[in-house]
């Protein structure tokens, strides 16, 4: 199946500072990413959609000036947290889709981070 | 919003057939069911999914009933690394936002020695 790869697989920053998560579709070219959310015990909460070369598509509730989603190339989104807070503290999942969201998803392997 | 619904938690014997449930009473004639698994801490894993016929792939069976309300995932010899959280997905194929994935709770599948 095709790779999905996150970095960094883990982060811990200071309240108030920004983090940065990147997403690479190692051997194919996804057409549409999707950034996912996931507390401890909880299921995958989608947070946006994004379509190379667009906007990124937020679901209800999340704040796209704290989340900036960028996905600039065929292999390659990004998700900003800005002035994180601890309650930003979660797994961050990607995933990625070759034909405008038809057939199936591949997912990253998440990234841990931890606002302190 | 989840348009599924599965039991929390099963249990299976290592080398069993387990069979996970799903209902999905509302699903839509353009709408296929996707099965994702997930291991603790990682990213979830694409299993199978299916329109409305049976589909079969090297890691399960995917069986859909007629009225295409319920279906059932088959892994059909469970091992101790098949233990996690299965996922009954309903999603439209196809268009960029189209394609966005729900999910529901799943269920913790258990194997045990």
């Amino acid at each position: 199946g095709a790779v999905v790869s996150q970095h960094p697989s883990w982060v811990i920053c200071k309240s108030g500072t920004s983090v940065k998560i990147e997403c690479r579709s190692l051997d194919f070219q996804a057409t549409t990413m999707f950034w996912y959310r996931q507390f401890p015990k909880q299921s995958l909460m989608l947070m946006a959609t994004s379509n190379e070369g667009s906007k990124a598509t937020y679901e209800q509730g999340v704040e796209k000036d704290k989340f900036l989603i960028n996905h600039a190339s065929l292999t390659l989104s990004t998700l900003t947290v800005t002035s994180a807070h601890p309650e930003d503290s979660s797994f961050y999942i990607c995933s990625a889709s070759g034909l405008a969201g038809v057939g199936e998803q591949y997912f990253g392997p998440g990234t841990r981070l931890t606002v302190t | 919003d989840a348009k599924t619904t599965q039991p929390t938690s099963m249990d299976c014997a290592e080398g069993r057939a387990a069979n996970l449930p799903c209902n999905h009473s509302t699903i839509s004639g353009n709408e296929y069911v996707y099965w994702y698994r997930q291991i603790h801490s990682q990213g979830p894993q694409y299993i199978i999914h299916g329109l409305k016929n049976n589909e079969t792939n090297e890691m399960a069976s995917l069986i859909i009933t007629e009225d295409r309300k319920s279906s059932t995932l088959i892994l059909p010899h469970a091992t101790l690394r098949d233990t996690a959280v299965y996922y009954c997905i309903v999603r439209v194929a196809g268009g960029s936002t189209l394609g966005r994935l729900y999910f529901g709770r799943g269920t913790q599948l258990t194997v045990w020695p």
